[in-house]
């Protein structure tokens, strides 16, 4: 059964700061890995998909990267900002159809 | 539509009263699921559907808990009997194709369901 792990659960960082937020997965027979941002009381945002085959993404100020066989991802976050605070959570997609979520990384950033 | 769309946004209901949850994808995703969010937690799997029929129903964590989606599109979650229990946030999400290649999973805003 595949089991994914955020490490920490809570951030507290400075604004202007870079900083990584990691992820491990038991299983590393995965066909994709999504990153995904959730603000108090609201939904999923996607913010970057990396397929198996892959070993990084970036999206402006993220990149997220991944190596599938030591079951590790981290989301590097570039000059943080206010807005970025929020729970990033991590989701693994294995050999059946589901997702399977971490428990999140709760983010704040200090103005 | 632009985005997962669920109704009603938030819904309370008293203990042992049946509800029904409605989940409208992006147009043209065959692929869609419904997860169960606690407080503090991540996402659970409850149930997957690819077109018309579930696919993997494996998350549902009782007989009190039914999914449809009779013409492959809009999708409704019904919850029978409901217990304080049931309290969470349920989460849709649809995809493109089961594989979620290559634009990966969209969420909808989740409906934050209360029993008291």
């Amino acid at each position: 059964k595949q089991e994914v792990t955020q490490i920490p659960a809570a951030l507290s960082v400075p604004e202007g700061e870079n900083l990584v937020l990691n992820c491990s997965f038991t299983d590393s027979a995965i066909y994709n890995l999504q990153w995904f941002r959730q603000d108090p009381g609201k939904g999923l945002t996607s913010l970057l998909l990396i397929q198996s085959s892959q070993r990084e993404q970036t999206s402006g100020r993220l990149n997220a990267s991944l190596d599938k066989s030591s079951g590790r991802s981290t989301l590097y976050i570039a000059a943080s900002q206010p807005g970025d605070s929020a729970t990033y959570l991590c989701a693994v997609k294995g050999g059946n159809e589901k997702l399977t979520f971490g428990t999140g990384t709760r983010l704040t950033i200090i103005p | 539509g632009a985005g997962v769309s669920q109704t009603p946004s938030n819904k309370v209901t008293e203990k042992g009263k049946y509800v029904e949850l409605r989940c409208d994808p992006i147009s043209g995703h065959t692929a869609l699921y419904w997860y169960r969010q606690s407080l503090g937690q991540g996402p659970e799997f409850l149930i997957y559907f690819q077109g018309t029929g579930a696919a993997d129903d494996s998350g549902l964590p009782n007989d009190r808990f039914f999914a449809v989606r009779p013409e492959g599109s809009v999708s409704t979650l019904k919850i029978q009997r409901t217990e304080r229990g049931d309290s969470a946030v349920y989460l849709c999400a649809s995809s493109l194709n089961p594989t979620g290649f290559p634009y990966g999973y969209t969420f909808g805003s989740g409906t934050r369901l209360t029993v008291v």
